[in-house]
């Protein structure tokens, strides 16, 4: 079945440690997000792709960082510049020419400070 | 710039009972909008989209949304609530650089 994959599901980080959060899809799509979701706040954009090798900050993007070494993975890293990174991940992607086409979500990393 | 804005951050209805969450969009180009569910350590699924054509959209579990251009909502139904149904719920709008604007969510609490 094609979908995004999530992982590690949890995670905990030390002060001052950068962490890295996996994301891969099987869609073939050519766009992929990262957004943060705190309570109350909804989603916010951190960081998207829409061709490999290329990617835009969102709204939030400081403290964060991504790659796009390839079509299927987007791993964001959370670094030590992050001063609240306590939240939950959610990354997604999306067909990139088609506007109305909604995104595919992926289960999520649950990320917490040690 | 588009924006979403969800009426409540939480509604609670009895179970049999009408669900009605409420989004109003702001756009200066003619919006696809989108609503999705959230349960709970889970990522979003889609529950419905509208893009052109028919204002009257329905979606998966029974539910459906109108688009109101004169009004700008996009408001969300379910003629009888389950308990199933206790979620998240987020409404969205597509802007021209292919992103995604969410609102901030409504908690659906479903009473016994």
């Amino acid at each position: 079945d094609g979908g995004i994959t999530q992982s590690p599901k949890y995670l905990f980080r030390k002060e001052g440690q950068n962490v890295t959060l996996s994301c891969e899809q099987n869609l073939n799509h050519d766009a992929m997000y990262w957004y943060r979701q705190d309570p109350g706040q909804g989603l916010r954009l951190i960081y998207y792709s829409q061709i490999v090798n290329d990617f835009q900050k969102g709204d939030i993007a400081e403290g964060y960082s991504v790659s796009r070494e390839k079509k299927e993975s987007f791993p964001l890293t959370v670094t030590s510049a992050q001063k609240n990174p306590t939240a939950f991940y959610l990354c997604a992607s999306s067909p990139l020419t088609a506007l109305n086409q909604p995104q595919h979500f992926g289960d999520g990393t649950r990320l917490s400070i040690l | 710039a588009q924006s979403v804005t969800q009426l409540g951050s939480h509604v609670s209805v009895s179970e049999g009972a009408l669900v009605l969450l409420r989004c109003n969009y702001s756009s200066s180009v003619p919006p696809y909008l989108f609503w999705y569910v959230q349960y709970p350590n889970q990522g979003l699924q889609l529950l419905l989209k509208y893009t052109t054509g028919a204002t009257l959209v329905k979606g998966i579990n029974g539910f459906e949304a109108e688009f109101k251009k004169s009004e700008t909502s996009f408001h969300l139904t379910k003629p009888s609530a389950h308990m199933s149904d206790a979620a998240e719920y987020f409404c969205a709008v597509s802007d021209r650089d292919d992103k995604i604007i969410f609102g901030k969510g409504t908690r659906l609490h479903i009473l016994p």
